[in-house]
């Protein structure tokens, strides 16, 4: 089955730095790669997603990356602010109505 | 429109004890999902349903957890006899056929002591 592997596991940035976060993914067949984020003590909420027939989506700070053959994609939050700060999820699902792998999570701190 | 609704919010209960889930995706969402989530880890799939029929329960704990959707809205997610181990968050998400990922209710934290 589909394992994901995310790193780092903690992360602390200056606000307006960038920060990256990466994931590796093991089954080729996975085509559909969202983020989440988690506040404490809420639900994770979708952020971005991107499917393998692309390799770049963009919404304002937010921008995810696709290498399919290195089998590996990342996060990317520009200008970051201390309201970025939370436990992002990474996650991988086959084609089709399956379920998402997830990551174990990276904690973003953003230092005002 | 609404989201995922769960109850309770919060549970407590001691080992061997019995607790249940309850969980109303939203409307039009033919596929649900159960996930756990321990403290520091990602989300885990336990079961996942296609209207009211079964997808995927390769994960759930079948001796101990059960879990059913019998009119293909609600569901329930129910652990007999609970176990240390299982205290976690249990979030359940819903989404429309066909596309993956889907919508997260708050969950319930159950703490077992």
């Amino acid at each position: 089955g589909e394992n994901v592997e995310q790193h780092p596991s903690t992360l602390s940035v200056q606000e307006g730095d960038s920060a990256v976060i990466k994931c590796t993914y093991s089954d080729s067949a996975s085509n559909y790669f969202p983020w989440y984020k988690q506040e404490l003590g809420k639900r994770p909420q979708l952020i971005i997603d991107i499917r393998s027939n692309v390799g770049e989506k963009k919404d304002q700070r937010i921008a995810v990356t696709l290498n399919k053959t290195a089998k590996h994609f990342s996060l990317h939050i520009t200008e970051t602010q201390p309201e970025d700060s939370a436990v992002y999820f990474c996650a991988a699902s086959p084609a089709g109505n399956t379920p998402l792998v997830f990551g174990k999570g990276t904690r973003l701190s953003v230092i005002a | 429109e609404a989201g995922v609704a769960q109850s309770p919010r919060y549970k407590i209960i001691e080992k061997r004890q019995s607790v249940a889930f309850w969980c109303n995706p939203i409307s039009g969402h033919a596929t649900l999902y159960w996930y756990q989530q321990i403290l520091g880890q990602g989300p885990k799939l336990l079961i996942q349903f296609q209207n009211n029929g079964v997808v995927d329960d390769s994960q759930l704990p079948k001796d101990r957890f059960s879990a059913e959707r019998l009119k293909g809205v609600d569901s329930t997610l129910k652990i007999q006899p609970a176990k240390l181990e299982d205290s976690a968050v249990y979030l359940c998400a819903s989404s429309r056929e066909g596309l993956t990922g889907g919508t997260f209710g708050s969950g319930t934290r159950l703490t077992v002591v």
